[in-house]
């Protein structure tokens, strides 16, 4: 059972433009949002975080958005560089942290010349 | 220098062969991680291990097991290699307290057992 999910395997986007990466979620306890940032042949690499009880925290060229209600995060990415191009994993954590981080899928981001 | 490291990179073996991948971290980490990404690409946690306690997903086959010699390291031992083993380990780790950060992984192995 995906407790995380990024419905949308690949995305490609304009250089310049707006990227928007979606992700969501079904438990309840998680407590904090990750998203990671894969090259080929590398790890992921931390990106920026949200907390459970915040709606929006914002990194220069990055913002994640929290809706709690909806279940839903999203990652904005302003504007679209070629080096963005890279797979994009949503992460959670239930409280406590000990379960480590649960991971979706990852979405495909092409940033087009 | 590279903060959080595995080898090999890459590892091909046979089936019922017992192979060792190794991790080392440099951060002064409390807890160390082992997740594995299959071939539909989820990344999954197959050990959390601090000084402490470790944990175990109920998944992960006891073929499987992690070694700490010290805090530093978390090497992931694997008994009757078989095909289905065939993935991407990647090692990671964090401080106490996880917080804003997150983990810092490694680059990652991938296994091939034929």
């Amino acid at each position: 059972d995906q407790q995380v999910k990024q419905n949308s395997p690949s995305l490609s986007v304009q250089e310049g433009r707006i990227s928007i990466l979606n992700c969501d979620y079904t438990n309840s306890m998680f407590d904090y949002f990750l998203w990671y940032k894969k090259y080929p042949a590398e790890g992921p690499t931390f990106l920026i975080s949200i907390s459970s009880i915040k709606d929006k925290n914002e990194d220069g060229r990055f913002t994640v958005f929290l809706n709690k209600s909806a279940k839903h995060l999203s990652l904005h990415i302003v504007p679209s560089q070629p080096g963005d191009s890279a797979v994009y994993f949503c992460a959670a954590r239930s409280k406590g942290g000990a379960d480590g981080l649960t991971f979706g899928k990852g979405t495909h981001l092409i940033i087009q010349p | 220098d590279t903060a959080v490291s595995q080898t090999p990179k890459y590892l091909v073996t046979q089936m019922g062969n017992d192979k060792s991948i190794k991790c080392e971290q440099n951060l002064g980490h409390d807890t160390m991680y082992w997740y594995k990404q299959d071939s539909k690409k989820f990344l999954k946690i197959m050990f959390s291990y601090n000084n402490k306690e470790l944990i175990i997903n109920e998944t992960v086959p006891n073929r499987f097991s992690p070694k700490s010699p010290d805090k530093a390291h978390l090497n992931l031992h694997i008994n009757s290699l078989e095909l289905g083993d065939s993935a991407v380990y990647f090692c990671a780790s964090s401080a106490a307290g996880v917080g804003d950060y997150g983990y810092t992984f490694g680059s990652g192995t991938r296994l091939t057992v034929v």
